[in-house]
């Protein structure tokens, strides 16, 4: 069966330090994967995606970046962070090639900059 | 722009009493349909989905939700919710391609 963990699962970083979260997906090949940012009373906002490796769609322009370096290896990353990028992380994947299909998610990272 | 609406944003109920969560979606075309529902601690995860054919689905755990086209609906719907429907619920619409419009969603209580 598949699965998706995402680490670390809380992080607190002060504003200006780098970032960087990993995803990875167990027991399928060349999923679609996600990252989303979820705020209380907002919503999911897609924040990235990617179909394969190295192909990264970016939907919000921000202050953040995503890689996908190995096919089921998601990772969400950012130079600077700042106060505004604290928030619900989630990972997300989907079948290949299904691109309305359903979606699994991950456990999340919660992500306080001080 | 698409957009999802859900008009409850918190909902008390006592065990035994109905439920219906409201979403609207802003498409004119083509879409399916999605609720998510994230358990306390829980993992975000599917309760039930439309594609195409009969309006009326039915998911997981006694949940069912019928899509209105004309009314560009698609409520969630359970007769006799349990303590253990307490949870958040999202609507979701996907118009085709890879983004998935998520409602802000509702958090469910229910007293035992």
């Amino acid at each position: 069966s598949q699965t998706i963990h995402q680490w670390p699962a809380t992080l607190v970083q002060p504003v200006g330090s780098p970032l960087s979260l990993e995803c990875t997906v167990e027991g399928t090949s060349n999923p679609n994967l996600y990252w989303y940012r979820q705020a209380a009373g907002r919503g999911l906002q897609l924040l990235f995606y990617s179909v394969g490796i190295g192909q990264i769609s970016s939907e919000v322009p921000q202050n953040l970046s995503a890689s996908r370096p190995q096919d089921r290896q998601f990772i969400l990353s950012s130079k600077k962070l700042l106060l505004s990028d604290s928030g619900f992380y989630l990972c997300a994947w989907s079948s290949p090639g299904a691109l309305q299909e359903t979606q699994y998610f991950g456990p999340g990272t919660r992500l306080l900059v001080l | 722009a698409q957009s999802v609406s859900q008009h409850n944003h918190h909902v008390i109920l006592s065990e035994a009493a109905s439920l219906e969560l409201g979403c609207n979606y802003s498409y004119g075309g083509t879409v399916n349909l999605f609720w998510y529902v994230q358990y306390p601690g829980q993992h975000l995860q599917l309760l039930l989905k439309y594609f195409s054919g009969d309006p009326l689905v039915k998911g997981i755990k006694g949940f069912e939700a019928e899509f209105i086209k004309s009314k560009f609906s698609f409520n969630l719907r359970k007769p006799s919710v349990q303590w253990s429907d307490t949870a958040e619920y999202f609507c979701a619409v996907n118009a085709g391609g890879f983004k998935t419009i998520f409602g802000a969603g509702t958090r469910l209580f229910v007293k035992a």
